[in-house]
């Protein structure tokens, strides 16, 4: 199947830990990205890679480390975990533009719960 | 900066009607992409339909459409003939265009859940 997959799907951890989320597509997209959601469902940008680099950064704690070894591969490292960063990740990626738009396709969500 | 306003936490419909969904936008560029995604209590994003600012006519995808109005920087998502697997939370979202540096992501509203009725 064609997809954004992402993993885990569940990460139940304490604070102060540190841990990684996963995430590859095989849609041959070229631009990756790290979306939070929150509590209360809002969805905010935290990164977006294009062909392996960095192009945006939000302002996201440097205890969020993002790794992308290939165009394929958008991986999520946090330090230091605090409570506050329980949520749902959202992975995602599209392709350069297009006449439909280019819509980001999703991954399935990490939820992140930090005790 | 972009802004996007959905204005309806909450939506009830009947099954078999048609329900409009409101978003408005904020921006200044000329060119931009909307674009709507539908979020099941399974938690999926699931893409539904895409508006480019210079697109003459409403998009439609199935039983969507978009209510594109310019004037009054609208996008209002119109769902017809509502099923019960249509009860989910819904996000208007928008894309500014590369040359004002952004880098292609999207900027989500708020939301609006939607409840249908049998």
């Amino acid at each position: 199947d064609t997809a954004v997959s992402q993993t885990p799907k569940y990460l139940v951890t304490q604070m102060g830990n540190d841990k990684s989320i996963k995430c590859e597509q095989n849609l041959g997209h070229d631009t990756m990205y790290w979306y939070k959601q929150d509590s209360k469902k809002f969805l905010k940008i935290m990164f977006s890679y294009n062909n392996k680099e960095l192009i945006i950064n939000e302002t996201v704690p440097n205890r969020f480390s993002p790794k992308s070894p290939d165009k394929a591969h958008l991986n999520l490292h946090i330090n230091s975990l605090e409570l506050g960063d329980s949520a749902v990740y959202f992975c995602a990626s599209s392709s350069p533009l297009s006449s439909r738009g280019s819509p980001l396709h999703f991954g399935n969500g990490t939820r992140l719960t930090v005790t | 900066a972009q802004k996007i306003t959905q204005t309806q936490p909450g939506m009830f419909v009947q099954e078999k009607e048609a329900v409009t969904l409101d978003c408005t936008y904020d921006t200044s560029d000329q060119s931009y992409g909307l674009f709507w995604y539908k979020q099941p209590s399974s938690g999926e994003m699931i893409f539904l339909i895409y508006q480019g600012s210079y697109d003459e006519q409403n998009a439609t995808e199935g039983r969507y459409s978009l209510n594109f109005q310019k004037a009054r920087k609208s996008a209002n998502l119109v769902i017809s003939a509502s099923q019960l697997g249509d009860s989910a939370m819904y996000f208007c979202a928008m894309r500014r265009p590369i040359s004002s540096g952004s880098a292609r992501q999207l900027t989500f509203g708020s939301g609006t859940q939607l409840t249908v009725l049998p």
